[in-house]
């Protein structure tokens, strides 16, 4: 069973500050992605990471994925009360089954 | 352009009833996947169709099943439901097996 665990869980700031969110597996995976859900909606696609130790930056989030492809980290600088939401990690383990976290609910307080 | 659209956005049922639930992916999108949310957890892998043709199935009982039609739409039936069954139903649509575009989810209520 390939497992993500995803931490930390819940995480309030106030608008202005930086936060890390962490996604960890003892799995290889061959590509793993990031997503945002808000409330009532679906999960939209922010980044899809390929090679161990590459990094993207979306505006003001830096994603990292690992050396090793089991783990990956989203940054996010000055966050925004917009920033607010649920962020999942998923990592494709074979072609058809996209693995799931179970997220890090943002809050940003202004 | 249209994204994924699910219907119907709420529905409520009570235990030991049957459920369907639809999905019409992006135009040009062969492939379409089920997901189940429960409340505070990340979606779980439910089934993927690609051409009609089932392509994997996550770790649900055989009261789940789903097909897909000729135009590429998909429906998710599921049989005596149970408590646990309440949750947010996502499908996904793509033109390979990633990245996926998730539609706005059913959310079904057991009672």
């Amino acid at each position: 069973t390939q497992l993500l665990e995803q931490s930390p869980q819940f995480l309030s700031i106030q608008e202005g500050e930086n936060l890390t969110v962490y996604c960890n597996s003892s799995s290889v995976f061959s590509s793993l992605q990031w997503y945002r859900q808000e409330p009532g909606e679906g999960p939209v696609l922010l980044v899809t990471v390929v090679t161990g130790g590459e990094v993207k930056k979306l505006k003001r989030l830096t994603f990292q994925f690992g050396d090793a492809r089991k783990d990956s980290s989203l940054h996010i600088t000055a966050a925004q009360p917009g920033d607010t939401g649920l962020y999942l990690c998923a990592g494709w383990y074979s072609n058809y089954k996209l693995t799931f976290g179970k997220g890090t609910l943002l809050t940003v307080n202004p | 352009d249209a994204g994924v659209t699910q219907s119907p956005t709420h529905l409520i049922k009570t235990r030991g009833q049957h459920v369907t639930l639809r999905c019409s992916p992006i135009s040009g999108h062969k492939s379409v996947s089920w997901y189940q949310q429960v409340l505070g957890q990340g979606p779980q892998f439910i089934f993927q169709y690609y051409e009609k043709e089932e392509r994997g199935r996550g770790n649900f009982p055989d009261r789940f099943s789903a097909r897909q039609f000729p135009n590429y739409s998909s429906e998710l039936n599921v049989n005596a439901l149970l408590l646990g069954d309440s949750a947010l139903y996502l499908c996904a649509s793509s033109l390979g097996p990633e990245p996926q575009h998730f539609g706005d989810g059913t959310r079904l209520s057991i009672l």
